[in-house]
């Protein structure tokens, strides 16, 4: 089975300060992982994703994340926050020898980025 | 593209009416999923179609939920009777392959509020 947890429902930071929603995950192959975006009364946007090849991965709106395969965990940062990065932010994956054909997505975590 | 449209945007009904959510997945796109979010539960999968054919349906919660997808442009999830625990955003998805390396494109969702 695969599963992905976020294990902090919020996350505070202030404007400029470097970010990190955190991800974890569990798989029995190698994963497929992403990361999605969700602003109020949206639906859910692509951000990034790992496939294979190199572990730090960059995405839309200056995101990036980790991939480390030692510690099971894809972890969202940034470098410096911006008020407007405030969401919800979801993390997903996908057994890539598993069964299931369909992503698996996390509880999702709520990014404040404070002025 | 318009991306994956959904409407209404959003629905008020009562108890024990018949509610209809409709999507159009983009163009090419060959996998559509639905997802419901709610506070409590999260996002939670209900059913998704590869090639207009449903291919799992166990996220779907009981038998007055249906789904279907009489061809590729075109998706309805209908809730009859509908209760107040119904009350969510429902969200559809489309993908170009289930596979999910491709990534899952949203629409913006349906806010049902059964009264």
């Amino acid at each position: 089975a695969q599963s992905v947890a976020q294990p902090e429902d919020q996350v505070n930071v202030a404007e400029g300060n470097p970010l990190t929603v955190k991800c974890t995950y569990s798989v029995s192959g190698n994963p497929y992982l992403f990361w999605y975006v969700q602003y109020p009364n949206r639906g859910l946007q692509f951000l990034l994703k790992y496939i294979t090849g190199d572990n730090l991965v960059k995405g839309s709106y200056g995101f990036e994340a980790e991939f480390n395969k030692s510690q099971t965990s894809f972890h969202l940062k940034k470098p410096s926050a911006l008020v407007s990065d405030s969401a919800l932010y979801f993390c997903a994956v996908r057994d890539q020898g598993g069964s299931a054909r369909q992503l698996t997505f996390g509880s999702g975590t709520q990014l404040t980025v404070l002025p | 593209d318009a991306g994956v449209i959904q409407s209404p945007r959003h629905e008020v009904t009562e108890m024990g009416q018949e509610v209809t959510l409709r999507c159009k997945p983009i163009s090419g796109h060959n996998s559509l999923f639905w997802y419901r979010q709610t506070m409590m539960r999260g996002l939670e999968l209900l059913i998704y179609f590869n090639n207009n054919v449903p291919i799992d349906d166990s996220g779907m919660p009981e038998d007055r939920f249906s789904a279907k997808m009489p061809n590729a442009s075109f998706s309805t999830l209908k809730i009859q009777p509908s209760e107040p625990r119904d009350s969510a955003v429902y969200f559809c998805a489309s993908s170009y392959r289930t596979e999910a390396n491709y990534g899952y494109t949203f629409g913006s969702g349906t806010r049902l509020t059964v009264v």
